[in-house]
């Protein structure tokens, strides 16, 4: 099956500017995560989606970041203005889970968007 | 979600076994162990998940005593392309943070 695919791989920005990255899940996996992975520090979940739904986001910044799944497939995180501190690789993951079920739960990830600001 | 413990890294020689524990006392009844594997310019990579006892597949066995509190990820005969962060997780799948891993540096 084909994998969890993200773009752009690379991206280089001055701070103040905007920045998307999009995410396709694979194929029929209900949940689908964004991650935010510093050199050297292990990845932070930034928002979680089921389906189209927000299920987690209380580490995401709000007041710069954003992030929507609007048919409950593709997905995009945007960041505006970005700032130096968030030069890191964005991961998206996704997963079979469904919310309401509990247990093992086995995420895919994408190899990730690197993005360093300027 | 069980906070996790796992040293921050380990040294090992190629076709040695190595063990990375992870601690996990706080972990409740419904929650799985998960490992996880990433090398460098990658997405993280699941290695092996288990509830108790030991489970085995053909990458290593994660072996879970009957309390729980810790896992051991076993890794046979290593090579140098098993140069990695290593990254336990414990939960029941409705959050999944990750914390720093293990380095595992694997010398000829």
């Amino acid at each position: 099956e084909a994998g969890v695919a993200q773009s752009p791989r690379y991206k280089i920005i001055e701070k103040r500017q905007s920045v998307a990255f999009w995410c396709n899940p694979i194929s029929g996996h209900a949940t689908l995560y964004w991650y935010q992975q510093i050199l050297g520090q292990g990845p932070k979940l930034l928002i979680q989606f089921q389906n189209n739904g927000v299920v987690d986001d209380s580490q995401l910044p709000k007041d710069r970041f954003s992030a929507e799944r609007l048919k409950g497939v593709d997905s995009t995180l945007k960041i505006q203005p970005a700032k130096l501190e968030d030069s890191a690789v964005y991961l998206c993951a996704s997963s079979l889970r469904r919310k309401s079920s509990s247990g093992a739960n086995v995420l895919t990830f994408g190899a990730g968007s690197r993005l360093t600001v300027l | 979600l069980a906070k996790t413990t796992q040293p921050i890294s380990m040294d090992s020689y190629e076709g040695q076994e190595v063990n990375i524990t992870c601690s996990h006392n706080n972990i409740a009844t419904n929650d799985y162990i998960t490992w996880y594997q990433q090398f460098p310019s990658q997405g993280p990579r699941f290695i092996i998940q288990g509830y108790k006892t030991k489970v085995t597949n053909e990458v290593a066995s994660l072996f879970i005593p009957a309390d729980r509190k810790s896992s051991t990820l076993s890794l046979p005969r290593v090579s140098l392309s098993d140069t990695a962060v290593y990254y336990c997780l414990v939960g029941d799948g409705n959050d999944m943070r990750f914390g720093a891993g293990t380095r595992l540096t694997v010398k000829p």
